[in-house]
């Protein structure tokens, strides 16, 4: 069993809808959690950190559930630029300065 | 434009044979990460660097793969005998790790391996 799993989708939609990403992660003692944005042959980009409290930026999204050891990250009013592959991450240290673990990525494509 | 850079971006290999990448950092940033990620696969760690010290190796870091960061500033990843397994994106990661935070990694755009 993979440390971090994710859907690989691909998860195709529509411009303007609402799409929701989860995944769940295996190791208890994981600390912090990411999502990273990553293009076709392009290096991964953090996109956002994710808390407990829940964390919003512009569109997008990002939870955490510890009790259920689950992440989720949700994209409203999608736009074609957020075609990408997706990934969840998650680190052994408080402040992610250790090996991130990624999940497989979720694949989007934004269609017109 | 992360700041993190990479050579060479591209790498195409006769089985056995060995291949060297470089990793230069953003400047500051103290700590070097190394990762490996094949097609449809999430970036693996192979091992990091704070500063100089070599922290932690993972054990997919076979002993084919030597990683060094000699002054604390770029790194150099060394994989000998190469297999046709050893085909991937080799991705370079820096960060500035401080007490109080500061630890987002930012990636170099990679080097992607062929090994024939």
């Amino acid at each position: 069993r993979k440390e971090v799993e994710q859907d690989p989708g691909p998860f195709n939609v529509p411009e303007g809808a609402t799409v929701a990403f989860n995944c769940t992660y295996s190791n208890s003692a994981s600390q912090s959690f990411f999502w990273y944005r990553q293009d076709c042959r392009k290096e991964p980009k953090l996109l956002m950190s994710v808390y407990s409290s829940g964390n919003e930026d512009g569109r997008f999204t990002a939870q955490l559930n510890r009790a259920s050891q689950y992440i989720s990250l949700l994209i409203r009013d999608s736009k074609l630029s957020d075609s990408a592959t997706y990934l969840c991450v998650a680190s052994g240290s408080a402040q992610g300065a250790q090996k991130l673990v990624f999940g497989q990525g979720t694949r989007l494509t934004i269609n017109p | 434009d992360t700041g993190v850079s990479q050579n060479p971006r591209h790498k195409i290999t006769k089985r056995g044979q060995n291949v060297t990448f470089r990793c230069d950092p953003i400047s500051e940033h103290n700590r070097l990460y190394w990762y490996r990620q094949t097609l449809g696969q999430g970036p693996e760690f192979l091992t990091y660097f704070q500063n100089e010290a070599q922290l932690e190796k993972s054990r997919l870091l076979s002993d084919r793969f030597s990683a060094e960061r000699p002054k604390g500033s770029f790194s150099t990843l060394e994989i000998q005998r190469t297999e046709q397994g050893d085909s991937a994106m080799y991705l370079c990661a820096s960060s500035l790790a401080l007490p109080f935070g500061g630890y987002t990694q930012y990636f170099g755009p990679g080097t992607r391996l062929t090994v024939l």
